[in-house]
C-alpha cells in the first residue's frame, strides 16, 4: 500500500520567501507529526496534530512557522519569510492512533534551502 | 543538554562483523523506546519498539535491549551486510499526562554506521 508521500522533495527558496511544504499521510492514520532534521542531526519534534486537532506545537521554532491539517488527512507546514537556518530536512510522519505504543511511518521528506 | 545521548558518533565495520549502538537517555518517565534506521536521503525507519517493562526486542539481525535503572538501551547488529550502512536513531517517547497519547518525541543525534566489503 502507499506510504506516506511528501512534495516537494526539493525546495529552494530566496531569503524572505514563502514556502508550504505538504504531507500526504497513509489513509486513515489519525496522528501525524511534522519533525525539522539539520543536516547530520537526529530529527527534532516541531508539530502533532490529532485527526485534524494540533495538540501539541512547542516544537514550532518562531511564528513564522504554521502547521495545519484542516481535515484531519493532509496536511501543510508554511513557513514564512524563509531565513537561512530554516534550511533543512523536513519530515512527516503518520500513525494509526494517538497511542504511543504504535508506531509512526515516516516520508521521505522535503529538503528546503534557503538561499 | 540533549536528553538522549547516542554513542559513537560513527562507526566503520567490515561486512559481516557484529557491533552494538549506545543509547543514553534522561526523559523520565518514558512510555516506549524505538530504534530507526534512515537510510541516505529517506526517512527513518521502524527497527524496534519496546516498552518501559520490556528489556529487549529482537528484529532479524538486529537486538535492542532496555535497562530502565540504568537509562540506557543499546542496539546490537549481527553478521553486518553492506545494506546496514545508515544512521540509527534511539527515540525515547515522554510519557504524557494525558492518557498516555504521542506528543514530542525525543530523538538522539544517531550514529551513522558504515560497512564496508
Amino acid at each position: 500500500g502507499a506510504g506516506v508521500s511528501q512534495s516537494p522533495r526539493y525546495k529552494v527558496a530566496k531569503r524572505g520567501q514563502d514556502v508550504a511544504l505538504r504531507c500526504d499521510p497513509i489513509s486513515g492514520h489519525v496522528s501525524l507529526f511534522w519533525y525539522q532534521q539539520a543536516l547530520g542531526q537526529g530529527p527534532e519534534f516541531l508539530t502533532y496534530f490529532q485527526n485534524e486537532a494540533q495538540l501539541d506545537k512547542s516544537g514550532l521554532p518562531s511564528d513564522r512557522f504554521f502547521a495545519e491539517r484542516p481535515e484531519g488527512s493532509v496536511s501543510t507546514l508554511k513557513i514564512q519569510r524563509t531565513q537561512q537556518e530554516d534550511s533543512a530536512v523536513y519530515l512527516c510522519a503518520s500513525s494509526p492512533d494517538g497511542q504511543s505504543s504504535y508506531e509512526q511511518y515516516f516520508g521521505p521528506g522535503t529538503r528546503l534551502t534557503v538561499t | 543538554k540533549n536528553q538522549v545521548e547516542q554513542s559513537p558518533q560513527s562507526l566503520i565495520i567490515l561486512e559481516g562483523k557484529n557491533c552494538t549502538l549506545q543509547c543514553n537517555y534522561t526523559v523520565s518517565p518514558f512510555s516506549n523506546l524505538r530504534w530507526y534506521k534512515q537510510d541516505t536521503g529517506r526517512g527513518p525507519v521502524s527497527l524496534t519498539i519496546m516498552t518501559f517493562s520490556e528489556n529487549t526486542k529482537s528484529n532479524g539481525r538486529y537486538t535492542a535491549t532496555l535497562d530502565a535503572d540504568t537509562k540506557q538501551s543499546s542496539l546490537h547488529i549481527t553478521a553486518s551486510q553492506l545494506s546496514d550502512s545508515a544512521s540509527y536513531i534511539c527515540v525515547v517517547i515522554p510519557f504524557m499526562n494525558y492518557g498516555g497519547s504521542q506528543g514530542n518525541l525525543i530523538f538522539g543525534k544517531g550514529t551513522k554506521l558504515s560497512v564496508k566489503p
